[in-house]
């Protein structure tokens, strides 16, 4: 069966601190990945997606962006933290790009 | 691009009792409609989804209708039981899932 993994859990920084969230993906080939953020009180808000390795699409223009460094894996990165990049984030998968997704356990960051 | 809007944002009910959930989208091109569950501090579960093909789907206790036409479609959770408290998300897609904001369901005993 397949399993999706995120880490760290939680994660407090600093304002203008890098930061780097991981995802990985197990028991499937050639997922689509996916990034969202979810603010507190709000639905989710679509960042990245890719379709394969190397192959990233940005939704939103913002302070983050992502990589697709092997199959299974999915990186959301950042140079410097803001403020508002405050949430907490969310990695999916899928078979079929835009159909049924699997969500993993999030990531709460929280910039201080 | 894909506008969904989701409504009530709460809905408080007593165990036993129905409860529905509505969702509207923009883009007729639309083709796939899932809805989630999240419990706090968790990643949404999906538990339900229907295709623009099918009027209406039933798992159990939980049932969900498509209107293409008017561009809408609901969930409905009969005899809730309070562990069906928690954020239910509806969402839209032709080619990446729009969500809606979310509907707060708190079931009391």
């Amino acid at each position: 069966s397949q399993t999706i993994h995120q880490w760290p859990a939680t994660l407090v920084q600093p304002v203008g601190s890098p930061l780097s969230l991981e995802c990985t993906v197990e028991g499937t080939s050639n997922p689509n990945l996916y990034w969202y953020r979810q603010a507190a009180g709000r639905g989710l808000q679509l960042l990245f997606y890719s379709v394969g390795i190397g192959q990233i699409s940005s939704e939103v223009p913002q302070n983050l962006s992502a990589s697709r460094p092997q199959d299974r894996q999915f990186i959301l990165s950042s140079k410097k933290l803001l403020l508002s990049d405050s949430g907490f984030y969310l990695c999916a998968w899928s078979v079929i790009l835009g159909d049924e997704q699997f969500f993993g356990p999030g990531t709460r960051l929280t910039v201080l | 691009g894909e506008n969904v809007e989701q409504h009530p944002s709460t809905l408080s009910v007593q165990e036993g009792d129905s409860a529905v959930i509505k969702c509207t989208y923009s883009d007729s091109a639309s083709n796939y409609f899932p809805w989630y569950k999240q419990e706090l501090g968790k990643g949404p579960q999906l538990i339900i989804d229907i295709r623009s093909n099918v009027g209406e789907k039933k798992d159990q206790r939980i049932a969900v209708t498509l209107n293409k036409t008017a561009k809408h479609f609901s969930l409905h959770i009969t005899e809730t039981q309070p562990e069906d408290s928690a954020v239910y998300f509806c969402a839209a897609s032709y080619s990446t899932l729009t969500f809606g904001k979310g509907t707060m369901l708190l079931v009391s005993p």
